[in-house]
């Protein structure tokens, strides 16, 4: 297994450019999430999926979407980078409650 | 909405010292409480979790969680840390009736351990 993994593991991207941030959990998890982590902020939800077919927001939903494109894969998208994204972001997944969350390595964004 | 905080944002050790983080949340009902570690350079990984029984949690590598809800907290000790401790710590906490399973997390604790 696997477990969860993330690409790209860096990314440098300028103002405006888009990019998608991919995940995909190889544990048949039902529920994936993804955060972003900021000094002193902890992690912050951005967007969750409890079940294939389903996304709801977090906490910090703004400037992001995202695609639950099967049981195994969970996709970030940022369509116009602002600095302000700049963090290291995590994907997360769970099998079914009540348990812990598996995460994955992190991507570390960069926006100029 | 919940909230967790852990008011020690930076901790500095001797190895051999003993080590207590803080962590309280702000919800009312039932939660499932977790602490996460990482280490310099990788992703988070789960050091213990409460989700019902007894109050006192131990975890890997000699943590050990103490939760007590009158005080709304879930602090972490380790009676004698290590040089490889030196990491962030995360409190999380997850409502128990969350159906989508979200946790809430601390704003971290980064422990350095003197060696």
């Amino acid at each position: 297994n696997a477990g969860v993994t993330q690409t790209p593991k860096f990314q440098v991207l300028k103002t405006g450019q888009s990019m998608t941030l991919q995940c995909a959990q190889d544990m048949n998890h039902n529920s994936m999430y993804w955060y972003r982590q900021d000094p002193g902020m902890g992690l912050r939800l951005i967007y969750y999926s409890a079940s294939e077919g389903t996304t709801d927001k977090g906490e910090v939903p703004n400037g992001y979407n995202v695609s639950r494109l099967n049981k195994r894969e969970f996709s970030l998208r940022l369509e116009s980078a602002a600095p302000s994204q700049t963090s290291v972001y995590f994907c997360a997944s769970i099998p079914r409650y009540p348990n812990t969350q598996y995460f994955g390595p992190g991507t570390r964004l960069l926006v100029l | 909405a919940q909230s967790v905080s852990q008011h020690n944002h930076h901790v500095i050790l001797s190895e051999a010292a003993s080590l207590e983080l803080g962590c309280n949340y702000s919800y009312g009902g039932t939660v499932n409480l977790f602490w996460y570690v990482q280490y310099p350079g990788q992703h988070l990984q789960l050091l213990l979790k409460y989700f019902s029984g007894d109050p006192l949690v131990k975890g890997i590598k000699g943590f050990e969680a103490e939760f007590i809800k009158s005080k709304f907290s879930f602090n972490l000790r380790k009676p004698s840390v290590q040089w490889s401790d030196t990491a962030e710590y995360f409190c999380a906490v997850n409502p128990a009736n969350n159906a989508g399973n979200m946790l809430t997390f601390g704003g971290g604790t980064r422990l350095m351990v003197k060696p």
